[in-house]
């Protein structure tokens, strides 16, 4: 079956703009959650959507933002880009058991 | 959140079992034990987790100490595909969903 699915894979943005990153979990999933991962933080969880409802957050600045549609996708937004924005984005889905399946990524770069 | 501490790094030849240590103290009833690697270039990969008993599934087993306070994740014979970060997470029996603490992990370096 088809895995998590993260589009674009690349993405290059200059400060002050806007990103939209998209990410299509496993048929049947309905619990997507996301994650920056960075080479001085690691990964650090960013928000978790289950059902269209925003369940759990990390500590991000509210330029971060997501959402869930009624298909499971999901789509998350950074506003106002910032240098330290650049990251690889992850997003996991979850059948709603206890094993969470990663997507390849989103790599974004601000310049 | 419970913490769970790691080695930074560890080395294994090839076709060796490797033996992955955590040490959770603070773990709770209820915490769940998780691992995940990630290999060189991908998202990270679910390994195994467990509650209580020792766990085996075709990647790994993973043997939990009666107290629960610390776990080891075991590789059987390890590969070069097996050259990765390894993280042991706890997470909450939560039922309105969890976030996974990754913190640093441990890399595991395999040698031929």
């Amino acid at each position: 079956k088809a895995g998590v699915t993260q589009t674009p894979r690349y993405l290059i943005k200059t400060r002050g703009q806007q990103v939209t990153l998209s990410c299509s979990p496993i048929s049947g999933h309905r619990s997507v959650s996301w994650y920056q991962q960075t080479p001085g933080q690691g990964l650090q969880f960013l928000f978790e959507y289950f059902s269209e409802t925003q369940r759990n957050k990390g500590n991000f600045p509210g330029r971060f933002s997501g959402r869930q549609f009624s298909n499971s996708r999901s789509e998350m937004n950074v506003s106002t880009l910032e240098l330290g924005d650049s990251a690889l984005y992850l997003c996991a889905s979850s059948l709603g058991g206890r094993g969470y399946t990663f997507g390849s990524g989103t790599r974004l770069t601000v310049v | 959140d419970a913490k769970t501490t790691q080695p930074n790094s560890m080395e294994s030849n090839e076709e060796e079992p490797v033996h992955l240590p955590c040490n959770h103290s603070t773990i709770s009833g209820t915490d769940y034990i998780h691992w995940y690697r990630q290999l060189p270039s991908q998202g990270p990969e679910y390994v195994i987790h467990g509650l209580t008993s020792n766990v085996n599934n075709r990647m790994a087993s993973l043997a939990i100490a009666e107290d629960r306070k610390s776990s080891t994740l075991i590789l059987h014979r390890a590969t070069l595909r097996d050259a990765a970060v390894y993280y042991c997470i706890l997470t909450e029996n939560s039922n309105s969903g969890y976030a996974l603490n990754f913190g640093k992990g441990t890399s595991l370096l395999v040698t031929p």
